[in-house]
């Protein structure tokens, strides 16, 4: 069965920095991935995802995430952060095959301090 | 405006009380999904409908119903809350299948005492 973790609960950056959420998943071949986003208050919503092909992914809102397969791994990642970014962020996978749902991880809140 | 939505937003209940949330999307959508967030856990799938009057459970079904008689709407109906259902959930819907991206509802707020 797949997994995803997400190592980090909580990241600090200040406005204007970088930006990297770490997401490594489990899965016997390449699954389908996926980043969400929860402002605060609201209901998720798809910033990018991966099928196949190009491994760096352009989503909206200015992020980007770069799949390694050999590292297993999905990071997210903007280059400069702005204040209305701060979030919570979860990465998801699906299986290729079998069941249709997606399994989520547990997600990293971001704070932004100006 | 195209968008899920959940009623209520808030509910304060107590254990064995059956209630149901309601959810309708607007832009017919055929697939429908249900999921509880809590602390620590993320997002978990709780109900998923690939159209109408097809179902089908997800990670953490137990104590849930659900029915997809429209496609439209697709109502989550907890038969005898317990206290382990505190949680907030989100109806979710999407093109075709979990895949494609799924709209969130704004979020129902449940607490059963």
């Amino acid at each position: 069965a797949q997994s995803v973790t997400q190592p980090d609960i909580h990241i600090t950056v200040s406005e204007g920095a970088s930006l990297e959420l770490r997401c490594n998943y489990s899965y016997g071949a390449t699954p389908y991935l996926f980043w969400y986003v929860q402002s605060p208050g609201q209901g998720l919503q798809l910033l990018l995802k991966y099928f196949s092909g190009d491994t760096l992914v352009q989503g909206i809102k200015g992020f980007e995430a770069e799949f390694k397969r050999s590292q297993s791994s999905f990071n997210l990642r903007k280059p400069s952060v702005h204040w209305s970014d701060a979030a919570e962020y979860f990465c998801a996978v699906g299986a290729r095959t079998g069941a249709n749902n997606l399994f989520f991880g547990t997600g990293t809140r971001l704070t932004v301090i100006p | 405006e195209a968008q899920v939505t959940q009623n209520p937003r808030y509910l304060i209940t107590v254990t064995g009380k059956k209630l149901t949330v309601t959810c309708s999307q607007n832009m017919n959508h055929e697939y429908m999904s249900w999921y509880r967030q809590d602390p620590g856990l993320g997002l978990r799938q709780i109900y998923y409908s690939m159209n109408v009057e097809v179902t089908d459970k997800g990670d953490v079904p137990e104590g849930y119903k659900v029915s997809r008689k429209e496609k439209r709407n697709f109502p989550l109906i907890l038969e005898s809350p317990s206290p382990n259902q505190t949680s907030l959930y989100f109806c979710a819907s999407s093109l075709q299948g979990a895949y494609n991206e799924q709209f969130f509802g704004p979020g129902t707020r449940l607490t059963v005492l």
